[in-house]
């Protein structure tokens, strides 16, 4: 079945910084590519998303391209602020349409 | 669109007690999923259904667990003789299928056995 391996955290932070979560999967054939964020003491909510290769998801300012060639997908944002300090997970179904299975999660602290 | 709604969103229990958790997915979603989220990992599948039918079971999901959608809509998840390995976040999301493949989630259940 798939699965999904992402950095662990946590990550650190200054306000307006770059930021990048590295994210690999593997996989037989091109499953759909998610990253959920869980805000503290909120479930989980998708942020974006992929269904094919050279798909670019974006949202908030986050942006992650579902690359085959190196089986990635990468988090990005090119400014990030307080209010994105959260645990960010990437996923993928173990088949289509199926369960998700998600990386361990990248705790990211943003300071001011 | 309500969005997923879970209750209780917090329970404390004492071991061996029996816990019973309620999820109610979006309306017409035909698809609901639990999963289990201990601290510092992500979430991992328990169990899911399509309409009333229960299609799969994880191995995690032992005999003490136990899991219904009665009538396609909302589901519950009972947790029998509880034990403090038990204790986690039990999520639940709902999709449409075939229409999309995005899961949306509940809010969660802490679950706390002492």
């Amino acid at each position: 079945g798939n699965s999904v391996t992402q950095m662990e955290g946590p990550v650190t932070l200054s306000e307006e910084a770059f930021l990048t979560i590295n994210c690999t999967y593997t996989a037989t054939g091109y499953p759909s590519l998610f990253w959920y964020v869980q805000y503290p003491g909120e479930g989980l909510q998708l942020l974006l998303k992929a269904t094919k290769a050279d798909d670019k998801g974006s949202n908030k300012g986050f942006e992650a391209t579902y690359r085959k060639e190196t089986t990635s997908f990468h988090l990005e944002k090119g400014s990030v602020q307080v209010s994105d300090s959260a645990v960010y997970f990437c996923a993928s179904p173990q088949r289509r349409d199926d369960k998700i299975i998600f990386g361990k999660g990248t705790r990211l602290h943003i300071l001011p | 669109d309500t969005g997923v709604s879970q209750n209780p969103r917090h329970k404390i229990t004492k071991r061996g007690q029996n816990v019973t958790f309620r999820c109610d997915p979006i309306s017409e979603h035909n698809r609901l999923y639990w999963y289990r989220q201990t601290l510092g990992q992500g979430p991992e599948f328990l169990t899911y259904f399509q309409n009333e039918a229960q299609l799969e079971k994880s191995r995690l999901l032992s005999d003490r667990f136990s899991a219904e959608r009665p009538k396609g809509s909302f589901s519950t998840l009972e947790i029998q003789r509880t034990e403090q390995g038990d204790s986690a976040m039990y999520l639940c999301a709902s999709s449409l299928l075939p229409a999309q493949e995005t899961q949306y989630f509940g809010p969660g259940t802490r679950l706390l056995v002492l």
